[in-house]
C-alpha cells in the first residue's frame, strides 16, 4: 500500500515569514495533489502536479514535484492569516487515492 | 458551497441508534465515494461508487452501509456504531473514476461530523 508522510503536522508562522511543506511517498507516482481544508469546511483543490519537476504557483503558494525523490513540496511565501487551514498532499496509485494526515498552518499576526 | 453537499453536518448518536448519512452531486458526476476522516490519521477511503455500482469497499465493518440509488445520491447508513468511528465523513465525486487521477481529482462535501456517545 503506498503511504505517504506529511511534515510537519502542525506549523505555526509568523506573518510575512516563508515555509516550506514536505510531503513524501512511498512508491512511484506521477501524480500528485495538493488540498487544503478550512475548519468544518470541505476539502479544496488547489494543485495538481502530473510529472516530474511540475511547478504550480498560486497566490503565496508554489507546490513542486520530483517523482525521483518522491518528494512534493509546498512553499508558502510571506505567510498571511488567510493562509491558515490544514494542508493535505494526496498521491495516486493509479487506482486511488492515498492522503497524507495533513498538515496545520496557522498564521500568527 | 462545492456542488456536493452533505447532510446532516452533525450528528450524535448512541451505539444503538440507526442513522444515515446523505450525500448529493449534482455536477453531473458518475463516481461518487465516502472517505473517512479521523483526527490524526490520513483520509481513508471507505466506498466508491461508479454509474451507481460499488466497485470499491476497503474492508469496512458492515455496521457502514451504504446506498447510491441513482448516479447523484449516496447514503451511508450506520448502525450499532462503537466511539472510535466518530470522525468527520466526507463525500466526494468526480466525472469518472479514471478523471480522479488526472485533472483536479474530486470534489468533495464538506462532511458530517459524526459523534457516537
Amino acid at each position: 500500500e503506498l503511504k505517504v508522510e506529511q511534515n510537519p503536522l502542525f506549523l505555526s508562522m509568523q506573518e510575512g515569514k516563508n515555509y516550506t511543506i514536505y510531503c513524501n511517498y512511498s512508491t512511484t507516482s506521477d501524480r500528485l495533489y495538493w488540498y487544503r481544508q478550512d475548519p468544518g469546511k470541505s476539502l479544496e483543490s488547489l494543485f495538481v502536479l502530473l510529472s516530474n519537476g511540475a511547478v504550480k504557483q498560486e497566490g503565496r503558494l508554489m507546490a513542486s514535484l520530483d517523482t525521483k525523490a518522491r518528494l512534493s513540496t509546498l512553499h508558502i511565501t510571506a505567510a498571511v492569516h488567510d493562509l491558515s487551514a490544514t494542508y493535505f498532499c494526496a498521491v495516486s496509485d493509479g487506482n486511488q487515492f492515498y492522503f497524507g494526515t495533513g498538515t496545520s498552518l496557522t498564521v500568527i499576526p | 458551497e462545492t456542488g456536493v453537499t452533505q447532510t446532516p453536518r452533525h450528528l450524535v448518536m448512541g451505539m444503538t441508534n440507526k442513522k444515515s448519512l446523505k450525500c448529493e452531486q449534482h455536477l453531473g458526476h458518475n463516481a461518487m465515494y465516502w472517505y473517512k476522516q479521523s483526527a490524526k490519521k490520513p483520509l481513508e477511503l471507505m466506498f466508491v461508487y461508479n454509474f451507481k455500482e460499488q466497485t470499491e469497499n476497503n474492508s469496512v465493518p458492515s455496521r457502514f452501509s451504504p446506498e447510491c440509488p441513482n448516479s447523484s445520491h449516496l447514503f451511508l447508513h450506520l448502525h450499532t456504531l462503537q466511539p472510535e468511528d466518530s470522525a468527520l465523513y466526507l463525500c466526494a465525486s468526480s466525472q469518472d473514476p479514471r478523471d480522479r487521477l488526472r485533472s483536479y481529482g474530486y470534489t468533495f462535501g464538506s462532511g458530517t461530523r459524526l459523534t457516537v456517545v
